[in-house]
């Protein structure tokens, strides 16, 4: 099945940095990776997401990239907020298994002032 | 609010015991997932239900059992307790491909 591999596991960034996480999957039939942050306590939320027919994704602050020949993608946080602290996750899923997602063990990023 | 509704939101019990955790889907999704997140590990998918019926199984193991309902809520039973499944249980819903909502979680703690 699925495996998701996601790196660093934590991630300390001055304010106004920028901050890279990246993640590998193994199955190359999945087409759907989407990013998604976990504040302390509470429940995971999607922050953005990409499809296999999509190079790169941008949305403000944040972007994805993909790069399905290596099968990797990356989450990209430009000026960092202390805000953007939390537990980020990416995932991996095939539509023709109706959206159960594989998700990587976790990113935990610290972003101090 | 996400609109997907798990109950309750806390749970004490004793080894070798039996719960059941509830979860009400977005209205209108008609897919149904449960994951698992223990101290410091991430989520592990469980198992997953399509409009009442099973269509995807996880890392799930034989004690736990799920089913989803006609009015499209689903519950989850885990039996005979362990200490290692004190963890904080996710439910989410979608449509069927896509984004997935997530509850609030039902945290179990195993005594």
């Amino acid at each position: 099945g699925e495996n998701v591999e996601q790196h660093p596991s934590t991630l300390s960034v001055q304010e106004g940095d920028s901050a890279v996480i990246k993640c590998t999957y193994s199955d190359s039939a999945s087409n759907y990776f989407p990013w998604y942050k976990q504040e302390l306590g509470k429940r995971p939320q999607l922050i953005i997401d990409i499809r296999s027919n999509v190079g790169e994704k941008k949305d403000q602050r944040i972007a994805v990239t993909l790069n399905k020949t290596a099968k990797h993608f990356s989450l990209h946080i430009t000026e960092t907020q202390p805000e953007d602290s939390a537990v980020y996750f990416c995932a991996a899923s095939k539509d023709n298994q109706g959206g159960k997602l594989i998700f990587g063990q976790g990113t935990e990023l610290s972003v101090k002032p | 609010d996400s609109g997907v509704t798990q109950t309750p939101k806390h749970l004490i019990t004793a080894t070798g015991q039996r719960v059941t955790l509830r979860c009400s889907p977005r209205s209108g999704d008609l897919s149904v997932y449960w994951y698992q997140q223990s101290l410091d590990q991430g989520l592990q998918f469980l198992i997953q239900y399509y409009n009442g019926e099973e269509r995807a199984k996880g890392n799930i193991l034989e004690r736990f059992s799920a089913q989803q309902f006609p009015d499209l809520h689903s519950e989850l039973n885990l039996s005979s307790l362990e200490l290692g499944d004190s963890a904080l249980y996710f439910c989410a819903s979608s449509v069927w491909t896509g984004e997935l909502f997530f509850g609030e979680g039902s945290r179990l703690t195993v005594l």
